[in-house]
């Protein structure tokens, strides 16, 4: 069975400070994975989708990349703001049938002004 | 505006109760799921369906009720057999299929039991 992790489960940096976010899944023969972005009370907003194929996406100041091989993504924050401040999700997608994504807790992110 | 609609945004819950919490999207998508969040977890799926007339079991389906009768809404009933129903109830859809199933959420609803 699918397992994802996520470390650290919380993350507090000043403003502009690069970061990184981790998410490791136990097993590698994934579809797809997705980085999502939560903010207090709200429904979650799709960031990047890397699919097995890739080894990176990019969006802004996002960048994700995969390794399958090892069971780790992370997600690249540049330059840090304040608005970057929420709950960051990752979720995999195994090959097995239609079944769908299997989410991390997540990484609760606060950018200090 | 295209999307994901839940309502209500926030829900209560006597003892010995069904609720339904509704969920509606106009992506025309195929395939709409259920999760449970708790606070401080990770979203757990409750059912999904990937076609009208056809839904599955998640990982905690018991207490949980769905329905699919129309490809835009898919309605979830907390039975009173689920014993701790108190969570964030998630909604959302993709576009169905294998490989790049983008998904998209609604905005939630927050269930408690008073």
């Amino acid at each position: 069975k699918q397992e994802v992790t996520q470390i650290p489960a919380a993350l507090s940096v000043p403003e502009g400070e690069n970061l990184v976010l981790n998410c490791s899944f136990t097993d590698s023969a994934i579809y797809n994975l997705q980085w999502f972005r939560q903010d207090p009370g709200k429904g979650l907003t799709s960031l990047l989708l890397i699919q097995s194929s890739q080894r990176e996406q990019t969006s802004g100041r996002l960048n994700a990349s995969l390794d399958k091989s090892s069971g780790r993504s992370t997600l690249y924050i540049a330059a840090s703001q304040p608005g970057d401040s929420a709950t960051y999700l990752c979720a995999v997608k195994t090959y097995s049938g239609n079944t769908p994504l299997v989410f991390g807790k997540g990484t609760r992110l606060s950018v200090i002004a | 505006d295209g999307g994901i609609t839940q309502s209500p945004k926030y829900l209560f819950r006597k003892e010995g109760q069904n609720v339904t919490l509704s969920c509606e999207q106009n992506l025309n998508h195929d395939a709409m799921y259920w999760y449970r969040q708790d606070p401080g977890q990770g979203l757990r799926l409750i059912y999904y369906s990937q076609i009208v007339n056809d839904f599955q079991k998640g990982d905690i389906a018991e207490g949980y009720s769905v329905s699919r009768e129309k490809k835009e809404s898919f309605p979830l009933t907390v039975t009173s057999a689920q014993k701790n129903p108190t969570a964030f109830y998630l909604c959302a859809s993709s576009i169905g299929g294998k490989g790049a199933e983008k998904l998209f959420f609604g905005s939630g609803t927050q269930l408690s039991v008073l």
